[in-house]
């Protein structure tokens, strides 16, 4: 069982490019959950998708930023127009069921956006 | 808002003595509180969950207490171990069952 795979584990933007942010969940796991972390900083939620919907995107920035979990294929964090102000670490986290009151998440290893 | 905040030190402590996190909270009344250990470049990994009518859950050399009127958790690790230095994260249920508010971290170096 590999995990949560997070892809890539850097990227370097430009000002003004795109940056996408792939995640697949745990074999078995169909929930998926995008977490933000600054530089000195707590995990601030950004999004909760399952499977073609998005549950909760409560933490989400209203503009440039959308999520994506397909039928197929892994969920996609998607940034448009990055900013300095996005650099950051960006985790994706799996679980079984719905909330992760029950099991805990399943975190993959991030990736480290910086936005130049 | 709610708030969360853990030691803001860092703890060092010596190999084989027990160390004590605390993650203080405001503002909300959590249902369930995990603690999670970070290492550097790497995501959080899930180590315990206790529920607000849970007072103490045990695992292995982990202890962690719950008190709902103090609004306060602590974490124990007990006989610690130079592998157990890490950034030792606790997190609180936003009583959405979606998400998580997360604490900044304690970074706790066990000394050999």
């Amino acid at each position: 069982n590999a995990g949560v795979m997070q892809n890539p584990r850097h990227l370097v933007r430009r000002r003004g490019q795109e940056a996408r942010l792939r995640c697949s969940p745990m074999k078995g796991h169909s929930h998926v959950y995008w977490y933000r972390q600054l530089p000195e900083e707590g995990l601030k939620f950004m999004v909760y998708l399952q499977k073609e919907n998005i549950i909760d995107e409560s933490g989400m920035p209203k503009e440039r930023f959308s999520a994506e979990f397909p039928k197929e294929g892994p969920s996609i964090l998607r940034i448009q127009q990055v900013v300095r102000g996005d650099s950051a670490a960006y985790f994706c986290a799996s679980s079984p069921g719905q909330g992760a009151w029950n099991y805990g998440y399943t975190f993959g290893s991030g990736t480290r956006l910086t936005v130049v | 808002s709610q708030k969360i905040e853990q030691n803001s030190e860092a703890l060092n402590i010596q190999e084989g003595k027990t160390a004590t996190l605390t993650c203080n909270y405001t503002n909300y009344s959590p249902a369930y509180l995990q603690w999670y250990r970070q290492d550097p470049g790497r995501g959080p990994v899930f180590l315990l969950l206790i529920r607000e009518n849970e007072k103490e859950k045990r695992k292995e050399r982990l202890k962690v207490t719950f008190d709902t009127t103090l609004k306060q958790s602590l974490f124990h690790i007990t006989a610690s171990q130079p592998a157990d230095s890490a950034t030792y994260l606790c997190a609180l249920d936003a009583n959405t069952g979606n998400q998580f508010y997360f604490g900044t971290g304690t970074s706790l170096t066990v000394i050999p």
